[in-house]
């Protein structure tokens, strides 16, 4: 079936750091792909998505481009803040439904 | 900004009570979903509803769950009767569109805990 592979965490960065969470996937056909961040004590919201190959997905600073070839969304941020701070999940629609990888915590210090 | 609300925001109950949580999705959205999420877990696909009707569950969603929505801005879970590992968050979302082009809205959830 579906699913998303993330890289592990916590990922611990200095403010100004350069981010990356590597996000990779196993679907049937191109799905959407998403990503979500969950700051502490709130729910999930939408960061960016990508819907079909080579797109790139923006906001927030962040970006991810839909790989097909390597089957990848990859998150990056090219300077991280405090307030940049949560857990990050990247996510594919399977069929009527979001699959999500584990999530990723992000810690920035200052 | 239109959102996706969810009451309680924490609920406690004792193993084997009925519990319903609840959700207002935003109102021109016609497809309602729920999540959930375990503790340092993932967070899972548990049903998905349109036109009054299931149109997709998970594994998870067995006999002791169901939807409803019982007016024109209500969805609600109920699960009969709590087990300890029904111990969660759960996310209720909405979208205008089946495959998500818009995005899916999730509420804050429900934290709800079985003792």
């Amino acid at each position: 079936g579906d699913s998303v592979t993330q890289m592990e965490g916590p990922v611990t960065l200095s403010e100004e750091a350069f981010l990356t969470i590597n996000c990779t996937y196993t679907a049937t056909g191109y799905p959407s792909l998403f990503w979500y961040v969950q700051y502490p004590g709130e729910g999930l919201q939408l960061l960016l998505k990508a819907t079909k190959a080579d797109d790139k997905g923006s906001n927030k600073g962040f970006e991810a481009t839909y790989r097909k070839e390597t089957t990848s969304f990859h998150l990056e941020k090219g300077s991280v803040q405090v307030s940049d701070s949560a857990v990050y999940f990247c996510a594919l629609r399977g069929g009527n439904k979001l699959v999500f990888g584990a999530g990723t915590i992000l810690r920035v210090k200052s | 900004e239109p959102e996706v609300t969810q009451t309680p925001s924490h609920q406690v109950t004792q193993m084997g009570q009925e519990v319903i949580l609840r959700c207002v999705p935003i109102s021109n959205h016609l497809y309602f979903y729920w999540y959930r999420q375990i503790l340092g877990q993932k967070v899972e696909f548990l049903v998905s509803f349109y036109n009054n009707e299931i149109s997709e569950k998970s594994e998870i969603f067995d006999d002791q769950f169901s939807v409803e929505r019982p007016d024109g801005s209500n969805f609600t879970l109920k699960i009969r009767s709590t087990k300890l590992e029904d111990s969660a968050m759960y996310f209720c979302a909405s979208s205008e569109s089946p495959t998500g082009a818009y995005g899916y809205t999730f509420g804050s959830g429900t934290r709800l805990t079985v003792v």
